[in-house]
């Protein structure tokens, strides 16, 4: 059963055209993250919702926004896609309480975004 | 800034144990965690410690040194689907559950 969902799982854009990712989630947690991977490289955290509360990373773009309509839905929006956007993008979720392995991150399967 | 380290990449033989090494300097920290990410797939969890010791889980183990900043996953009795990257990931303490991730180590199992 798939508990975080994205789509698309692969995204093509033209450089400055506004794109958006989505991520769904059926397991009800209260914390919605979003990261950007490239290659070969670590996850780097962009921003995440605790709740409606938004936390944005301080080193994240302008050019990087997101919105969370409810529990279960979280968008990234790109407004101006540039070359160095081509990335995975990924998205997890965790519990936000209780400590130890109640905050366990579940990622979803990532987006793949290409920007031409 | 927070810093965590792992090998970049390590090879090792079918059915043989590897260790990969994580330390980590960070400005808080509430748990380590390392997952498991196939080329082109999400991470997904392996394990976590937040006390010192040993955790085992099947051929899977962690270990902790909070006072060393030191981490270690033991892979035992590697089989080819073992093939993949280990990240190391740093659980700040901060609201929301931030985690900072390592490099990652991947790992090639050959036959």
């Amino acid at each position: 059963d798939a508990m975080v969902i994205q789509n698309p799982r692969y995204q093509v854009t033209q450089f400055g055209k506004p794109v958006t990712l989505s991520c769904s989630q059926t397991l009800n947690h209260n914390v919605m993250y979003w990261y950007q991977q490239k290659s070969s490289q670590a996850p780097k955290l962009l921003f995440h919702y605790y709740d409606k509360d938004f936390n944005n990373e301080a080193d994240t773009p302008d050019n990087f926004q997101s919105r969370r309509p409810n529990t279960s839905f979280c968008f990234l929006d790109i407004r101006s896609p540039g070359l160095g956007d081509a990335a995975m993008y990924l998205c997890a979720t965790s519990r936000g309480f209780g400590g130890g392995t109640q905050e366990t991150q579940y990622f979803g399967p990532g987006t793949r975004l290409l920007v031409l | 800034g927070q810093n965590i380290d792992q090998p970049t990449e390590m090879t090792a033989t079918e059915g043989a144990i590897v260790q990969i090494n994580c330390t980590y300097q960070t400005s808080g920290f509430n748990g380590l965690f390392w997952y498991q990410q196939h080329a082109g797939e999400a991470p997904t969890f392996l394990s976590y410690n937040v006390l010192d010791g040993l955790e085992e889980k099947g051929r899977f183990s962690s270990f902790l040194s909070r006072s060393k900043g030191y981490s270690y996953l033991l892979l035992k009795e590697l089989q080819m689907k073992d093939s993949a990257s280990y990240l190391c990931a740093v659980d700040l303490g901060a609201a929301g559950n931030k985690l900072t991730f390592g490099g990652g180590t991947r790992v090639l199992v050959k036959p």
